[in-house]
């Protein structure tokens, strides 16, 4: 079945305290792409990657970093995470940009 | 740079009534625009896109879109909402011009029996 898989779903952790999101897609997209979404903000581009190695900032990449290494996946590094950055994030992939976005199930994450 | 305004946050309809959710946008190149729906809990899935071929785009589930330059809108329409298509809606612009999605801040459509 063709998905995108987001791990974990739900985390919560403490201020300071490297975390790492995985994202994972099986369709051999060139495109992926991560967002947060707030209440009331809808959702906002983190960073996205249009191929493997190449990588760049959306609207709201402060406190986060990302790699693709490999095609399949595009993690999400959370070097010192704030209060700030509790949110609902999602990862995202298409087969190039500006084509039909697959959607993770979300990580809802709550740093303290 | 583009921009996307949905102009309402909430709509509520009744089940069997039109449903219309606006959204403006603005763009410097030829966009591509989108509409996703996101139901509780769930990803967000997509529900049709324009990329200038047709400035009628009809999607799943019945609902459908119409591109129009000179109001730079695309709002979205069903001729009669059912109970499961309560859900928030996104609208997107995609523009290769600068090579980022933006998504307005969605509308809650909120469907009563």
């Amino acid at each position: 079945e063709a998905q995108v898989t987001q791990n974990p779903r739900y985390l919560i952790t403490v201020t300071g305290k490297k975390l790492t999101v995985t994202c994972s897609q099986n369709m051999n997209h060139e495109y992926m792409s991560w967002y947060r979404q707030d209440p009331g903000l809808g959702l906002r581009q983190i960073y996205y990657s249009m191929n493997v190695e190449v990588t760049d900032k959306g609207d709201v990449p402060e406190g986060y970093k990302v790699s693709r290494k490999e095609k399949r996946n595009f993690p999400l590094i959370l070097e010192s995470p704030s209060p700030n950055q509790t949110s609902l994030y999602f990862c995202a992939s298409s087969d190039t940009f500006g084509e039909k976005l697959f959607f993770g199930s979300g990580t809802q994450l709550s740093v303290l | 740079a583009q921009s996307v305004t949905q102009l309402d946050s909430h709509v509520s309809v009744s089940e069997g009534t039109p449903v219309l959710l606006r959204c403006n946008y603005s763009s410097s190149y030829s966009p591509s625009l989108f509409w996703y729906v996101q139901h509780p809990n769930k990803g967000l899935q997509l529900l049709l896109k324009y990329t200038s071929a047709a400035t009628l785009v009809k999607g799943i589930n019945g609902f459908e879109a119409e591109f129009k330059k000179s109001e730079t809108s695309f709002h979205l329409t069903k001729p009669s909402a059912h109970m499961s298509d309560a859900a928030e809606y996104f609208c997107v612009v995609s523009d290769r011009g600068y090579s980022t999605l933006t998504f307005g801040k969605g509308t809650m459509l909120l469907v009563s029996p």
